[in-house]
């Protein structure tokens, strides 16, 4: 069984660009949830994918968004990237959206 | 809203030493409570869950509901057990985790 994949392991961004970083969910799981951990701190919730919906989002701004695909792989993009969205964004996988999630390594992402 | 406070950055315990990681949360409604590690560069994976009530690599964590609290203890601390520990809850009918900050546990030889 593979376990959940992120893409890249690291990236550094200049303020006001975009980014996509990518989550391949465990085999079986059909949701997906993200979260930012900033240095220091514990893992906050940005929003999560069921069934390639958006199933509950945090209080992250529209620029933060998401898709979910027919695999069940996830992506999360970041418009307009500023100083402090540098973070390891942390993705998790679950059978569905109340069950046990499993986490990714995580994208180390700085902007500069 | 939902709130996990973790009051310690750093626990520091001598193998062998009892340990015990504090939780505290804040929700009106019946909560779902986690500890999750993460080892040195390692992935953040759950260690155990209230609702399972199961002990886990030794350690063990009660669900209080009148002092809101979910501590994480463990009777003899063993330097594998060194790493970041974090608390979570999911609010009834949520999909979100919310956790604390964290406590980073060493254990000295």
């Amino acid at each position: 069984e593979t376990g959940v994949t992120q893409s890249p392991t690291h990236l550094i961004k200049t303020r006001g660009q975009q980014v996509t970083l990518r989550c391949s969910s465990q085999s079986g799981h059909n949701t997906v949830s993200w979260y930012q951990q900033a240095l220091g701190q514990g893992p906050q919730f940005i929003f999560q994918y069921y069934r390639e919906e958006e199933n509950g989002r945090g209080n992250f701004p529209p620029r933060f968004s998401g898709l979910q695909f027919p695999n069940y792989s996830s992506e999360l993009n970041v418009n307009a990237l500023e100083l402090d969205d540098s973070a390891l964004y942390l993705c998790a996988s679950s059978l569905d959206p109340q069950e046990t999630q499993y986490f990714g390594p995580g994208t180390r992402l700085l902007v500069l | 809203a939902q709130r996990v406070t973790q009051p310690e950055k750093l626990l520091s315990v001598f193998k062998g030493a009892p340990v015990e990681l504090k939780c505290n949360y804040s929700y009106s409604g019946s909560p779902e409570l986690f500890w999750y590690v993460q080892y040195s560069r390692q992935r953040l994976q759950l260690l155990l869950r209230h609702i399972s009530r199961e002990s886990i690599k030794g350690f063990t964590a009660d669900l209080n509901k009148g002092e809101t609290s979910f501590h994480l203890k463990k009777p003899f601390a063993q330097e594998e057990d060194s790493a970041m520990y974090y608390c979570a809850l999911r609010g009834t009918g949520r999909r979100a985790l919310t956790f604390g900050s964290g406590t980073r546990l060493q254990v000295q030889p």
